[in-house]
């Protein structure tokens, strides 16, 4: 099963903060975080494992809450080089194949 | 420098024409993958490999074909049967890490193919 990510796309001011989130109807083992360039590989951003831990990443920073099967994507004080759609992609068991979600596009404007 | 390389970036065929994508990693990796991205989606998982000589279907393996006769190597044939090619297609390699407790994929530069 596919996760659900939101907002699908979201469009900020140089500085602004945005948050991206990626829920699952299945308990989770990990969440990853990757973004994307436009006709780029994906890029890996950062992994989560269940415990509820927080991760950061310069001003990028994310949460995994067990309980609610989600993870959340913290873009702080948005930079022009944050653009790009992110994905999150799901582990449900350790050793599972990832389920990417279908991605959020984000577009960061001077 | 270690990654994964995939060619050619861009890649035209005829209808009805099988096609090869090459991917090759030199990270000693164990497992490798293959994704198709269409535009405005998300990657769907295709086939997948833990050990060489060894590969399990993915979501949509219906039109495509691999082997993995070389840990290094793990190239991806589009048949004639697969309905709608054109894509953008990803190779992944990924490997297990019992002591950090995760897997991180790492990708290829990807392969776009036409089918005209």
């Amino acid at each position: 099963q596919q996760p659900v990510q939101s907002p699908q796309a979201v469009i900020l001011r140089e500085g602004e903060d945005a948050v991206i989130n990626c829920s699952s109807s299945k308990a989770l083992y990990s969440v990853h975080w990757y973004r994307q360039k436009h006709g780029e590989a994906p890029v890996f951003l950062m992994i989560l494992l269940k415990g509820g831990e927080q991760k950061g990443h310069d001003k990028i920073s994310a949460s995994f809450n067990e309980k609610k099967q989600q993870s959340s994507l913290y873009l702080t004080a948005s930079q022009l080089s944050y653009s790009g759609t992110y994905f999150c992609g799901t582990e449900y068991n350790y050793g599972q194949n990832f389920v990417f979600g279908p991605g959020t596009r984000l577009s960061v404007l001077p | 420098d270690g990654g994964i390389t995939q060619s050619p970036k861009y890649l035209f065929r005829k209808e009805g024409q099988n096609v090869t994508l090459s991917c090759e990693q030199n990270l000693n990796h164990d497992a490798m993958y293959w994704y198709r991205q269409d535009p405005g989606q998300g990657l769907r998982l295709i086939y997948y490999s833990q050990i060489v000589n060894d590969f399990q279907k993915g979501d949509i393996a219906e039109g495509y074909s691999v082997s993995r006769e070389k840990k290094e190597s793990f190239p991806l044939t589009v048949t004639s049967a697969q309905k709608n090619p054109t894509a953008f297609y990803l190779c992944a390699s990924s490997i297990e890490s019992q002591a950090s407790g995760y897997n991180e994929q790492f990708f290829g530069p990807g392969t776009r193919l036409t089918v005209l």
